[in-house]
């Protein structure tokens, strides 16, 4: 069983579209990370999130916590967008430890 | 960019040769972690530590071992490397279990 489902498992946009990846998960957390990976590349960190809504430059993170689903907004989308986006949450039990679970990622191409 | 750094970036072993990856971080960071990617899974976790001489087994620790001497160096072994360990390994930190994670750019292992 997946505890971490994202959708949709691939995207293709247009250059300057809005683009939604959903993260579902079936666990209590105390947190929800938003990561970025580029192909053949490092994993890069783009929001924590344990509540609410944040927001860096054309990147918006929302959480619902009741829903156990959080969303990653890209507004006018650009080809240097094209990535895997993966949605990892972190248990909310003593004993994790911090350990994370993770979706099987999103991948986004965006063309020009 | 957080200062981790993963070395080596390849390694093409033979099945039954032990193989040590390291992790160094600049951080001072107490959490380190051991994560292999592999296609069709999510990261998955191997071992972590929560400090000097600290370490835990993560989801997929079997035929894998580590050690932390020092706060700045997390070591992978592979005691006798197997074509099924064949995967790309990631390292992260994070100042505590619940804060913001940060990724190293990943080791790609070859057991042929």
């Amino acid at each position: 069983k997946n505890e971490v489902e994202q959708s949709p498992q691939n995207l293709t946009a247009q250059e300057g579209e809005f683009i939604t990846i959903n993260c579902s998960y079936s666990v209590g957390i105390s947190a929800l990370h938003w990561l970025q990976q580029h192909p053949g590349g490092g994993i890069v960190s783009l929001f924590m999130l344990s509540s609410g809504k944040k927001k860096h430059g054309r990147l918006i993170a929302t959480i619902n916590i009741q829903e156990k689903h959080s969303s990653l907004h890209i507004t006018a989308s650009h080809p240097r967008d094209s990535a895997v986006y993966i949605c990892a949450v972190r248990l909310d039990y003593g004993g994790s430890q911090g350990n994370l679970i993770f979706g099987k990622g999103t991948k986004l191409s965006v063309k020009p | 960019d957080a200062g981790i750094t993963q070395s080596p970036r390849h390694k093409v072993t033979e099945t039954g040769t032990p193989v040590t990856l390291r992790c160094h971080q600049t951080e001072n960071h107490r959490y380190m972690y051991w994560y292999r990617q592999d296609p069709g899974h999510g990261l998955r976790l191997i071992h972590y530590s929560y400090g000097v001489k600290d370490t835990d087994k993560g989801e997929v620790s079997d035929g894998y071992s580590v050690s932390r001497s020092k706060t700045e160096d997390f070591l992978l072994t592979l005691e006798s490397a197997t074509s099924s360990q064949t995967s790309v390994y990631f390292c992260a930190i994070s100042r505590m279990g619940n804060t913001e994670a940060f990724f190293g750019q990943g080791t790609r292992l070859t057991v042929v």
